[in-house]
């Protein structure tokens, strides 16, 4: 069966630090990878997704890059994080090539800049 | 502006009750999926409806799709404190390359 796993859980990081968030999925090949942020209690709005190693499509403008230097994981950094930058953090997957296919999210990382 | 806006954003009722959940836009979506989220995790899905028109229930959860596939709305009967959690709704749209768009979210709270 195929598993996400995100880390770290929490954490808390000062302005102008850099940042480093891991995500790897087991169980599947080639798979639609996608980093999402959550405002509390609210919608999530699509940051990255990538259709294969080396491939990184930005859906909004911000401080943020990604990076997919293997199949199945996925990065999300920045140089110099903003306070604005703080929130929950998703990573997601689904098959390439399937239509309609569901979502299967990591448990989030919870960023707090200060 | 929101492709997909949920209402309401926030809703508080007593066990045994009844609520449903809208999900609307102005936008065609190939389909349609909602999901539930607990605090701390990550949104797990509920159900994809993908035709116009489309009823599925999932025992005492009721989903359905527009006619015209631009709206959904999720009904539940009885009410449960399990229940409880974020209700999330997100469209695929044929346009931008099938990834999904969410909806803000519907904080749903059943005492007790």
């Amino acid at each position: 069966s195929q598993t996400i796993h995100q880390w770290p859980a929490t954490l808390v990081q000062p302005v102008g630090s850099p940042l480093s968030l891991e995500c790897t999925v087991e169980g599947t090949s080639n798979p639609n990878l996608y980093w999402y942020r959550q405002a509390a209690g609210r919608g999530l709005q699509l940051l990255f997704y990538s259709v294969g190693i080396g491939q990184i499509s930005s859906e909004v403008p911000q401080n943020l890059s990604a990076s997919r230097p293997q199949d199945r994981q996925f990065i999300l950094s920045s140089k110099k994080l903003l306070l604005s930058d703080s929130g929950f953090y998703l990573c997601a997957w689904d098959p390439s090539g399937l239509d309609n296919s569901p979502l299967h999210f990591g448990n989030g990382t919870r960023l707090t800049v200060t | 502006t929101q492709l997909l806006k949920q209402s309401p954003q926030f809703l508080s009722i007593q066990e045994g009750e009844n609520l449903t959940v809208y999900c609307n836009s102005s936008s065609v979506f190939s389909s349609l999926q909602w999901y539930r989220q607990e605090p701390g995790e990550g949104p797990v899905l509920l159900v994809t409806v993908v035709t116009g028109g489309e009823v599925k229930k999932l025992k005492r959860l009721t989903f359905q799709f527009g006619d015209a596939r631009k709206d959904s709305s999720l009904h539940i009967t009885a009410a449960q404190p399990g229940d409880t959690g974020l209700y999330l709704c997100a469209g695929a749209r044929f346009t931008a390359g099938n990834k999904l768009t969410f909806g803000g979210g519907t904080r749903v709270l059943v005492k007790p």
